[in-house]
């Protein structure tokens, strides 16, 4: 059992539909976090928790909406998305306490392709 | 404000050949953190190396070794005699700290190794 599990791994939807990405961890992380990968930018911060609380949105636009329901899961809801919004959307767990003052590493699930068409 | 620069988009050697991915980055902190992250065709990103800004000792670890020169604000990363295995796109990143949550990732370096 892999430590960071992201399902689906890939998705199309169109403009108008609503969807989710979700993420697990099996790895007694305390904080999570989003990150966007697109061809054209480099990895973006999205979002992150940390136990369980929203502790940064990078000013992402509404038609992302996040939600942790227990340290071990993260979701991404998504509804009337771009096409610009497709993208390797890519989830992290880290073992610290977001802000207590040591960078530990991250740990990334292999991701969802996602294209809006 | 963070920067991280890698100018190489995509380098391409045979089997056994030496590679050194470049990084080169921008921070007025004093105490910051680099990291080297592996990405193969798989997806997820593999974290290969932290270090930190009071430690500037270079690192080997087997094939891989990473040279940190404060003084050019450089933090490069060295395959000796690589392997199709390490074909990947290599990222460097950059977190400020204490206490600061997110990493800025330069744009990756795609290394493809060829038998």
């Amino acid at each position: 059992e892999t430590g960071v599990t992201q399902t689906p791994r890939h998705l199309v939807m169109g403009m108008t539909n609503k969807k989710s990405l979700k993420c697990e961890q099996h790895l007694g992380h305390n904080a999570m976090y989003w990150y966007k990968q697109s061809a054209k930018k480099p990895l973006e911060l999205m979002f992150v928790y940390s136990l369980e609380e929203r502790v940064e949105n990078n000013s992402v636009p509404s038609r992302f909406s996040p939600e942790c329901p227990n340290s071990s899961h993260l979701f991404l809801h998504l509804h009337t998305l771009q096409p610009e919004d497709s993208a390797l959307y890519l989830c992290a767990s880290s073992q610290t306490e977001v802000g207590a003052g040591i960078n530990e590493k991250l740990f990334f699930g292999s991701g969802t392709q996602l294209s809006v068409l | 404000a963070q920067k991280v620069t890698q100018a190489q988009t995509e380098i391409s050697v045979v089997e056994k050949e030496d590679v050194t991915l470049d990084c080169v980055y921008e921070t007025r902190d004093t105490t910051y953190y680099l990291f080297w992250y592996k990405q193969p065709p798989s997806g997820e990103l593999v974290f290969l190396i932290r270090r930190n800004s009071f430690d500037e000792q270079n690192e080997i670890s087997g094939r891989y070794s990473w040279n940190f020169q404060k003084s050019t604000s450089s933090f490069n990363f060295t395959i000796t005699a690589s392997q199709v295995v390490d074909s990947a796109v290599y990222f460097c990143a950059l977190s400020e700290g204490p206490g600061r949550r997110a990493l800025t990732f330069g744009s990756g370096t795609r290394l493809q190794v060829q038998p």
